[in-house]
């Protein structure tokens, strides 16, 4: 059964430094997406991203956020410059067009800021 | 402001019983409910979507909706130590994009 992948399961970094997330969608999907959950609390949107651009963004995802399909299979998430608030579980996940809008989550990253 | 209010929890059931778990949210738009589940340290899974009014089962698993009511529920019959775990009730927006409650935490007592 197909399955959203994403690299590395674990980051650490250090606070000011850029980080890219990386994730690979389900082959067949065509909206995908990147939720944050800091520990302990609720899994949060950060963005959605269809047909090559951005269809919605949280609050959450101020300019220090930005994503990219840089070829058919991969989509990623960069923080520009992390700060230890970003520390949180990465989660992608990806549906299909014109589905039920099911949405499939991948491992996940944990970044660490510190 | 979108809500999606779960009973944190932590529910305790013992192993064979019915799990009984609870969800309301406050956009009367909202159509579409999903109920995941996630395991500590791990990424939610989906168990259940439904749409209608009514009641959807899926083996052991059953979804309730009242939109009238602005209320989910999931039933787990039969509930088995592997089903301790936190569900998460989430609701799809306008925008496409899940806005999920804080979890219900389940222990299934063998």
């Amino acid at each position: 059964e197909p399955e959203v992948t994403q690299t590395p399961s674990h980051q650490v970094t250090q606070m000011g430094q850029e980080v890219i997330l990386r994730c690979v969608p389900i082959s067949n999907h065509l909206y995908f997406y990147w939720y944050r959950q800091i520990l302990g609390q609720k899994v949060e949107f950060l963005v959605s991203f269809y047909n090559n651009e951005i269809s919605e963004k949280s609050e959450i995802f101020d300019d220090q956020f930005s994503v990219e399909r840089p070829d058919g299979s991969n989509f990623t998430l960069k923080i520009r410059s992390t700060k230890l608030e970003d520390s949180a579980m990465y989660f992608c996940a990806s549906t299909r067009q014109g589905s039920s809008y099911e949405q499939y989550f991948g491992p996940g990253t944990r970044l660490t800021v510190t | 402001q979108k809500e999606v209010e779960q009973n944190s929890g932590p529910l305790s059931v013992p192993e064979g019983a019915i799990a009984s778990l609870n969800c309301t949210y406050s956009d009367r738009g909202s159509q579409s409910f999903f109920w995941y589940r996630q395991y500590s340290g791990k990424s939610p899974e989906l168990i259940m979507s439904i749409y209608s009014n009514g009641d959807k089962e899926d083996g052991r698993f059953t979804a309730q909706l009242n939109k009238a009511s602005q209320y989910v529920s999931l039933l787990i019959r039969d509930s088995q130590p592997s089903d301790s775990a936190t569900y998460l009730c989430a609701v799809l927006t306008g925008a496409n994009n899940l806005f999920f409650g804080t979890g219900t935490r389940l222990t299934v007592i063998p």
